[in-house]
């Protein structure tokens, strides 16, 4: 079963570090989603790509997060000067454009010490 | 998009059916009920979707009442691995547009 693969499945960095996050899809969807889930709350929706473009951006994504679909398949998050309310589960989605549910990987669990 | 309400937990015994409602009284004309469930570290896997009266499939069963203002998704005789927090979400163009989640239902099944 080609799922929705994340790497790494649990990162731990210090304050300042910058972490990059990877996600490939399954393989025939063309659309990629980034959300973000702390403890006790559901996930929220950080941005989203239609094969490479970028198509929405939420506030929650500052300055210091820049997300990638270079070729349209595999995205990268990044996020830079990491600070300690950045901790959090960071999980990829995707689907295929035409009202398939979105189907979720088993994300990246950040730490910050 | 139109807000759910939904109870932070539930308990039920094995082997019993499980009824968790969804409220959603600002729902569109356009918008859909989906389900999503999710055990810890991972991420939410789709359970089921809906516009109106009754759809069922393989693992459970989701009822929209006439005035689509509620939903109640029915999971028959649970097991322990149940056991998860599970999110009614509503939205236009499913799977088109970015999800919104609550805070979900806490689900436990108790031996």
């Amino acid at each position: 079963d080609t799922g929705v693969s994340q790497d790494p499945r649990h990162k731990i960095t210090k304050r300042g570090q910058n972490v990059t996050f990877r996600c490939d899809p399954i393989s025939e969807h063309n659309r990629l989603y980034w959300y973000r889930q702390t403890l006790g709350q559901g996930p929220e929706f950080l941005t989203y790509f239609q094969n490479e473009a970028q198509l929405e951006k939420s506030r929650l994504l500052s300055d210091r997060f820049s997300a990638e679909r270079p070729k349209g398949s595999f995205s990268t998050l990044e996020i830079q000067r990491t600070e300690q309310g950045d901790s959090a589960m960071y999980l990829c989605a995707s689907n295929q454009q035409g009202g398939q549910p979105q189907h979720f990987g088993d994300g990246t669990r950040l730490s910050i010490l | 998009l139109a807000k759910t309400t939904q109870p932070i937990s539930m308990d039920s015994y094995e082997g019993q059916e499980v009824n968790i409602t969804c409220s959603h009284n600002n729902i569109a004309t356009n918008d859909y009920i989906t389900w999503y469930q999710q055990f810890p570290s991972q991420g939410p896997r789709f359970i089921i979707q809906g516009y109106k009266t009754k759809v069922t499939n393989e693992v459970a069963s989701l009822f929209i009442p006439a005035d689509r203002k509620s939903s109640t998704l029915s999971l028959p005789r649970v097991s322990l691995s149940d056991t998860a927090v599970y999110y009614c979400l509503v939205g236009d163009s499913p799977g088109n547009t970015p999800l919104v989640f609550g805070k979900g239902t806490r689900l436990s099944v108790i031996a």
